[in-house]
């Protein structure tokens, strides 16, 4: 498709077990963000990759979470330990540029719907 | 200290008229982008307007017009001829021109109704 994919759209995890959210960006972009959405919050960053390198994980709330894109495309978030605080809408959003032209707006996908009981 | 403020309650708007969201921002430095989201129920953001710090002109694309004012540290959102479809949360959005990591930095967002 012409868009950001997020797979699954809704995860349901029981505490304590390990989850992984795909993120498939649009073909050619080279810049790929990931952002945690509370309800009833804006998104907050997590981390960035520029192609297959991770540039910024300062977002990332604990070690239980990493984020990979190893051939430059898809990328995963894995949570490790799932935690209750962990629930949330997980958004994932590329752009063409590397990030240096500031005006170059992000494309985000339908986010993954996570759920820790 | 937050840096995208997004303070209105939720908005309501009558069908084809036009409604402004505010949102006032921090930063320091002198280059910046200013961008505004729309957030539907369904859960995509859909980007619809940019306004970069150096540029003169507000922006405009379509229905959509961005008041920005420099001095005062605002980008309001102004949509004109208000659609059904334009029920949303909104949320306005800054990149600060940091070099290679362009992260947006959101608002907590509005929430706006359009009554028929």
């Amino acid at each position: 498709g012409a868009g950001v994919s997020q797979s699954p759209r809704y995860k349901v995890a029981k505490r304590g077990q390990d989850v992984a959210l795909r993120c498939d960006p649009i073909s050619g972009h080279v810049s790929l963000f990931w952002y945690q959405q509370a309800l009833g919050q804006g998104p907050e960053f997590l981390t960035y990759f520029q192609n297959e390198a991770q540039l910024d994980k300062s977002g990332l709330p604990s070690d239980r979470f990493f984020a990979e894109r190893p051939e430059g495309s898809v990328s995963t978030l894995k949570i490790q330990r799932t935690q209750q605080e962990d629930s949330a809408v997980y958004l994932c959003a590329s752009s063409f540029g590397t990030g240096v032209l500031i005006n170059q707006p992000q494309h985000f996908g339908d986010g993954t719907r996570l759920s820790i009981l | 200290a937050q840096k995208i403020t997004q303070t209105q309650p939720g908005m309501f708007v009558q069908e084809k008229e036009a409604v402004t969201l505010d949102c006032t921002y921090d930063t320091s430095d002198q280059s910046y982008g200013l961008f505004w989201y729309k957030q539907p129920s369904s859960g995509e953001m859909i980007f619809l307007i940019y306004q970069g710090s150096y540029d003169e002109q507000n922006a405009t694309e379509g229905r959509y017009s961005l008041n920005f004012q420099k001095a005062r540290k605002s980008a309001n959102l102004v949509i004109s001829a208000s659609q059904l479809g334009d029920s949303a949360m909104y949320f306005c959005a800054m990149r600060e021109d940091t070099g290679a990591n362009s992260k947006l930095t959101f608002g907590k967002g509005i929430t706006l109704s359009v009554r028929p």
